[in-house]
C-alpha cells in the first residue's frame, strides 16, 4: 500500500505571495490533518478533515486555510505569505478519522524569502 | 504555550545501553500520549503509545512509562542500536485516536556503535 504523499517537496516564495500544498492520504483513509514543523516550535497542529469537513483546528491565523475533496486528498493554502511562514508542512492520514494511529508523509519544505 | 515539553535536544548513548527520553507535559486534560520517531527527509513514523489508564507500554525494545502525577513521561530503549539514531517526539491528545496532536519539540537520539 503507497503511504502519504506530499507535493511539492520543495517550494520557495516571497513575502506578501500564496501557496497550496497537497497531500494524499493512504488509500482508504478518509482523516487528513496538517501540521507545521519549525526549530522552536516543533510540529504544531494546524487543522483535520474527514470526510471533505473540517473536524479540528488549531490556533493558526485565517491565512492558512485547507480542503478536502472527495477521494480524501486534501489541499492548504497560505496566502500572504510572511518570513514566519518557513517551515515544514506535514500532513498525516489516519484510516476511521480518530481510531487509528496517523500516518505521515515527507512533508514539503516551504522557505519565504 | 508548549503543553508538551522535551527540555532535552539532544542524548548521546552508547550502542547497547538504554536510551532513556523524557516528556512533559502542563495540561491534566491529555489522555492519550504517542512517541513518534522522525528520520531526516522522512515524516514522523508512530512508535509507541499509552493510555492514561496505563502506567507503563512495552513494545520489543521500547517500553514508555507515564506518571500522570508528576506529568510526566519517558520512553525507553533497551538496547540501543545505531539504527535507533532519529529524533524522538512525543505527542498528547485529550482522547485515543484524536487527530490533534500536540508534540513536543523533539530528542535527537545518537546512538554510538
Amino acid at each position: 500500500k503507497a503511504g502519504v504523499t506530499q507535493t511539492p517537496r520543495y517550494l520557495i516564495k516571497t513575502r506578501g505571495q500564496q501557496v497550496t500544498l497537497s497531500c494524499s492520504p493512504i488509500s482508504g483513509h478518509r482523516s487528513v490533518s496538517w501540521y507545521q514543523q519549525t526549530p522552536g516550535q516543533g510540529l504544531q497542529f494546524l487543522f483535520e478533515y474527514f470526510s471533505e469537513t473540517q473536524r479540528n483546528k488549531g490556533n493558526f491565523p485565517g491565512r492558512f486555510s485547507g480542503r478536502q475533496f472527495s477521494n480524501s486528498r486534501s489541499e492548504m493554502n497560505v496566502s500572504t505569505l510572511e518570513l514566519g511562514d518557513s517551515a515544514l508542512y506535514l500532513c498525516a492520514s489516519t484510516s476511521l478519522g480518530g481510531t487509528d494511529t496517523q500516518y505521515f508523509g515527507p512533508g514539503t519544505r516551504l522557505t519565504v524569502l | 504555550d508548549q503543553q508538551v515539553k522535551q527540555n532535552s535536544p539532544s542524548l548521546s548513548v552508547q550502542e547497547g545501553r538504554i536510551s532513556i527520553l523524557n516528556c512533559d507535559y502542563t495540561n491534566s486534560m491529555f489522555d492519550y500520549f504517542l512517541w513518534y520517531k522522525k528520520y531526516p527527509a522522512e515524516g514522523p513514523t508512530f512508535l509507541i503509545s499509552i493510555s492514561s489508564i496505563k502506567d507503563k507500554n512495552e513494545d520489543g525494545r521500547f517500553t514508555v512509562f507515564l506518571n500522570k502525577s508528576a506529568k510526566h513521561l519517558s520512553l525507553h530503549i533497551v538496547p540501543s542500536q545505531p539504527g535507533d539514531s532519529a529524533v524522538y517526539f512525543c505527542a498528547a491528545s485529550y482522547q485515543t485516536g484524536a487527530n490533534n496532536l500536540f508534540f513536543g519539540t523533539g530528542t535527537r537520539l545518537t546512538v554510538i556503535p
